[in-house]
Protein backbone atom coordinates (compact mmCIF):
# COMPACT_ATOMS: atom_id res chain seq x y z
CA UNK A 1 0.00 0.00 0.00
CA UNK A 2 1.62 3.55 -0.91
CA UNK A 3 1.81 5.70 2.36
CA UNK A 4 3.62 7.93 4.13
CA UNK A 5 4.78 6.42 7.50
CA UNK A 6 5.84 8.88 10.55
CA UNK A 7 6.75 7.61 13.38
CA UNK A 8 6.16 8.77 16.67
CA UNK A 9 2.25 8.98 16.55
CA UNK A 10 2.57 10.93 19.89
CA UNK A 11 5.68 12.24 21.74
CA UNK A 12 6.05 14.10 24.93
CA UNK A 13 9.37 15.26 26.05
CA UNK A 14 11.33 17.81 27.63
CA UNK A 15 13.33 21.26 27.07
CA UNK A 16 16.46 20.43 25.48
CA UNK A 17 16.31 16.78 25.25
CA UNK A 18 16.98 15.70 21.42
CA UNK A 19 14.88 13.81 19.14
CA UNK A 20 14.35 12.75 15.88
CA UNK A 21 10.70 12.47 13.80
CA UNK A 22 11.10 9.83 11.19
CA UNK A 23 9.44 9.99 7.95
CA UNK A 24 9.39 7.44 5.39
CA UNK A 25 7.60 7.01 1.83
CA UNK A 26 7.30 3.54 -0.13
CA UNK A 27 6.40 5.66 -3.62
CA UNK A 28 9.61 6.32 -4.78
CA UNK A 29 8.92 9.98 -4.61
CA UNK A 30 11.31 12.98 -5.20
CA UNK A 31 9.61 15.86 -3.04
CA UNK A 32 9.15 15.49 0.35
CA UNK A 33 8.01 18.25 3.13
CA UNK A 34 7.48 18.55 6.53
CA UNK A 35 4.64 20.87 7.72
CA UNK A 36 3.43 22.25 11.58
CA UNK A 37 -0.61 22.54 12.37
CA UNK A 38 -1.21 24.95 15.37
CA UNK A 39 -4.76 25.96 15.86
CA UNK A 40 -5.71 29.25 14.02
CA UNK A 41 -2.69 28.86 11.56
CA UNK A 42 -3.66 25.97 9.46
CA UNK A 43 0.03 24.34 8.14
CA UNK A 44 3.36 25.38 7.86
CA UNK A 45 6.08 24.88 5.79
CA UNK A 46 9.33 23.92 8.18
CA UNK A 47 11.65 22.43 5.52
CA UNK A 48 11.67 20.55 2.03
CA UNK A 49 13.31 18.15 -0.34
CA UNK A 50 13.49 18.16 -4.28
CA UNK A 51 15.61 15.28 -4.22
CA UNK A 52 18.27 13.28 -2.45
CA UNK A 53 20.75 15.46 -0.83
CA UNK A 54 18.74 18.62 -1.71
CA UNK A 55 16.64 20.46 1.19
CA UNK A 56 15.80 24.27 1.61
CA UNK A 57 13.97 25.93 4.69
CA UNK A 58 10.38 26.50 4.35
CA UNK A 59 8.42 29.69 6.40
CA UNK A 60 9.41 28.02 9.64
CA UNK A 61 12.83 26.26 10.10
CA UNK A 62 14.53 28.20 12.65
CA UNK A 63 14.96 25.58 15.90
CA UNK A 64 14.94 22.10 12.82
CA UNK A 65 17.28 20.04 11.02
CA UNK A 66 16.57 17.83 8.43
CA UNK A 67 18.43 15.59 6.51
CA UNK A 68 17.45 13.71 3.02
CA UNK A 69 20.31 10.83 2.72
CA UNK A 70 18.27 8.75 0.97
CA UNK A 71 15.03 8.96 -0.98
CA UNK A 72 12.56 7.25 0.69
CA UNK A 73 13.31 8.90 4.09
CA UNK A 74 13.57 12.74 5.82
CA UNK A 75 14.20 12.71 8.97
CA UNK A 76 13.11 15.62 11.56
CA UNK A 77 15.74 16.70 13.85
CA UNK A 78 15.17 18.98 16.75
CA UNK A 79 18.51 19.27 18.48
CA UNK A 80 16.81 21.94 21.61
CA UNK A 81 13.35 21.35 21.59
CA UNK A 82 11.67 24.55 23.45
CA UNK A 83 7.85 24.23 24.63
CA UNK A 84 6.87 26.80 21.50
CA UNK A 85 8.03 23.50 19.32
CA UNK A 86 4.49 21.70 20.32
CA UNK A 87 2.77 20.83 17.73
CA UNK A 88 0.99 18.79 15.20
CA UNK A 89 3.75 17.55 12.34
CA UNK A 90 3.04 16.09 9.59
CA UNK A 91 5.46 14.66 6.47
CA UNK A 92 4.15 14.58 3.48
CA UNK A 93 5.45 13.38 -0.46
CA UNK A 94 4.83 13.68 -3.81
CA UNK A 95 6.28 12.72 -7.20
CA UNK A 96 8.01 15.82 -8.49
CA UNK A 97 7.00 18.77 -6.49
CA UNK A 98 3.87 21.47 -5.38
CA UNK A 99 2.32 20.69 -8.17
CA UNK A 100 1.30 17.22 -7.83
CA UNK A 101 -0.71 15.51 -5.08
CA UNK A 102 0.52 15.82 -2.02
CA UNK A 103 0.15 12.17 0.03
CA UNK A 104 0.27 13.02 3.96
CA UNK A 105 1.45 10.82 6.88
CA UNK A 106 -1.03 10.71 9.99
CA UNK A 107 1.20 13.12 12.28
CA UNK A 108 3.08 13.35 14.81
CA UNK A 109 2.19 14.87 18.24
CA UNK A 110 4.81 16.63 19.92
CA UNK A 111 4.38 18.19 23.75
CA UNK A 112 7.73 19.87 24.69
CA UNK A 113 7.00 20.59 28.55
CA UNK B 1 3.40 38.67 1.83
CA UNK B 2 1.78 35.90 0.92
CA UNK B 3 -1.70 35.03 2.81
CA UNK B 4 -4.65 32.33 2.57
CA UNK B 5 -7.71 33.38 4.58
CA UNK B 6 -10.39 31.12 5.59
CA UNK B 7 -13.50 31.08 8.16
CA UNK B 8 -12.71 29.19 10.70
CA UNK B 9 -16.14 27.01 11.18
CA UNK B 10 -19.25 26.19 9.24
CA UNK B 11 -22.40 24.35 10.94
CA UNK B 12 -24.87 22.86 8.25
CA UNK B 13 -27.65 20.33 8.37
CA UNK B 14 -27.20 16.86 6.41
CA UNK B 15 -28.09 17.15 3.15
CA UNK B 16 -28.33 20.96 2.84
CA UNK B 17 -25.47 22.18 1.01
CA UNK B 18 -22.08 23.32 1.91
CA UNK B 19 -20.06 26.37 0.86
CA UNK B 20 -16.19 26.77 2.56
CA UNK B 21 -14.89 29.90 0.93
CA UNK B 22 -11.24 31.44 0.93
CA UNK B 23 -9.58 34.52 -0.20
CA UNK B 24 -5.97 34.31 -1.51
CA UNK B 25 -3.33 37.06 -2.35
CA UNK B 26 -1.01 35.72 -4.82
CA UNK B 27 -1.96 36.26 -8.19
CA UNK B 28 0.48 34.21 -10.04
CA UNK B 29 -0.55 31.26 -8.40
CA UNK B 30 -1.06 28.46 -11.09
CA UNK B 31 -2.84 25.88 -8.64
CA UNK B 32 -5.09 25.86 -6.04
CA UNK B 33 -6.53 23.06 -3.93
CA UNK B 34 -8.85 21.94 -0.98
CA UNK B 35 -7.74 19.52 1.31
CA UNK B 36 -9.70 17.62 3.99
CA UNK B 37 -8.26 16.31 7.41
CA UNK B 38 -10.43 13.95 9.45
CA UNK B 39 -10.14 13.35 12.79
CA UNK B 40 -6.75 11.81 14.13
CA UNK B 41 -5.67 11.84 10.28
CA UNK B 42 -3.71 13.89 7.95
CA UNK B 43 -4.86 16.15 5.09
CA UNK B 44 -5.92 14.06 2.18
CA UNK B 45 -6.30 15.93 -1.20
CA UNK B 46 -10.30 16.67 -2.35
CA UNK B 47 -9.71 18.60 -5.36
CA UNK B 48 -7.86 21.00 -6.86
CA UNK B 49 -8.73 23.55 -9.99
CA UNK B 50 -5.87 25.34 -12.33
CA UNK B 51 -5.30 29.08 -12.35
CA UNK B 52 -7.08 28.97 -15.93
CA UNK B 53 -10.49 27.78 -14.80
CA UNK B 54 -13.85 29.20 -13.72
CA UNK B 55 -14.81 26.00 -12.73
CA UNK B 56 -14.81 22.27 -11.95
CA UNK B 57 -17.23 19.65 -10.77
CA UNK B 58 -16.29 16.46 -9.27
CA UNK B 59 -19.88 14.23 -8.07
CA UNK B 60 -20.66 16.12 -5.09
CA UNK B 61 -18.05 18.62 -5.34
CA UNK B 62 -17.84 22.11 -7.18
CA UNK B 63 -14.97 24.40 -6.95
CA UNK B 64 -15.64 28.24 -7.78
CA UNK B 65 -12.47 30.40 -8.49
CA UNK B 66 -13.00 34.57 -9.15
CA UNK B 67 -9.29 35.37 -10.26
CA UNK B 68 -10.44 38.63 -9.91
CA UNK B 69 -11.47 38.84 -6.45
CA UNK B 70 -8.99 36.37 -5.53
CA UNK B 71 -11.57 34.37 -4.07
CA UNK B 72 -12.25 30.22 -4.35
CA UNK B 73 -15.19 28.32 -2.74
CA UNK B 74 -15.83 24.82 -2.24
CA UNK B 75 -19.60 23.69 -2.26
CA UNK B 76 -20.28 20.26 -1.17
CA UNK B 77 -23.91 19.19 -2.47
CA UNK B 78 -26.33 17.16 0.11
CA UNK B 79 -23.73 17.42 2.85
CA UNK B 80 -23.65 13.90 4.90
CA UNK B 81 -22.54 13.29 8.67
CA UNK B 82 -19.14 11.74 7.03
CA UNK B 83 -18.21 15.14 5.53
CA UNK B 84 -17.78 16.40 9.12
CA UNK B 85 -14.04 18.11 8.65
CA UNK B 86 -11.45 20.36 8.42
CA UNK B 87 -11.09 21.86 4.97
CA UNK B 88 -8.09 23.49 4.17
CA UNK B 89 -7.35 25.43 0.61
CA UNK B 90 -4.18 26.00 -0.31
CA UNK B 91 -2.03 28.11 -3.29
CA UNK B 92 1.31 27.33 -4.42
CA UNK B 93 3.30 30.52 -4.30
CA UNK B 94 6.31 31.06 -6.10
CA UNK B 95 7.44 29.27 -8.88
CA UNK B 96 7.14 26.15 -10.65
CA UNK B 97 7.84 23.00 -7.73
CA UNK B 98 10.49 24.88 -5.69
CA UNK B 99 7.26 27.35 -4.40
CA UNK B 100 5.75 27.00 -1.23
CA UNK B 101 2.74 25.55 -0.36
CA UNK B 102 0.60 28.39 1.72
CA UNK B 103 -2.16 27.12 3.84
CA UNK B 104 -5.32 28.51 4.77
CA UNK B 105 -6.51 28.04 8.84
CA UNK B 106 -8.64 25.44 7.83
CA UNK B 107 -12.38 25.80 8.16
CA UNK B 108 -13.97 23.15 10.06
CA UNK B 109 -17.07 21.81 8.86
CA UNK B 110 -19.64 20.51 11.24
CA UNK B 111 -22.72 18.68 9.99
CA UNK B 112 -25.44 18.19 12.20
CA UNK B 113 -28.60 14.86 11.60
Amino acid sequence: EAQVTQNPRYLITVTGKKLTVTCSQNMNHEYMSWYRQDPGLGLRQIYYSMNVEVTDKGDVPEGYKVSRKEKRNFPLILESPSPNQTSLYFCASSFRGLSEKLFFGSGTQLSVL
Amino acid sequence: GEDVEQSLFLSVREGDSSVINCTYTDSSSTYLYWYKQEPGAGLQLLTYIFSNMDMKQDQRLTVLLNKKDKHLSLRIADTQTGDSAIYFCAEISGSGNTGKLIFGQGTTLQVKP
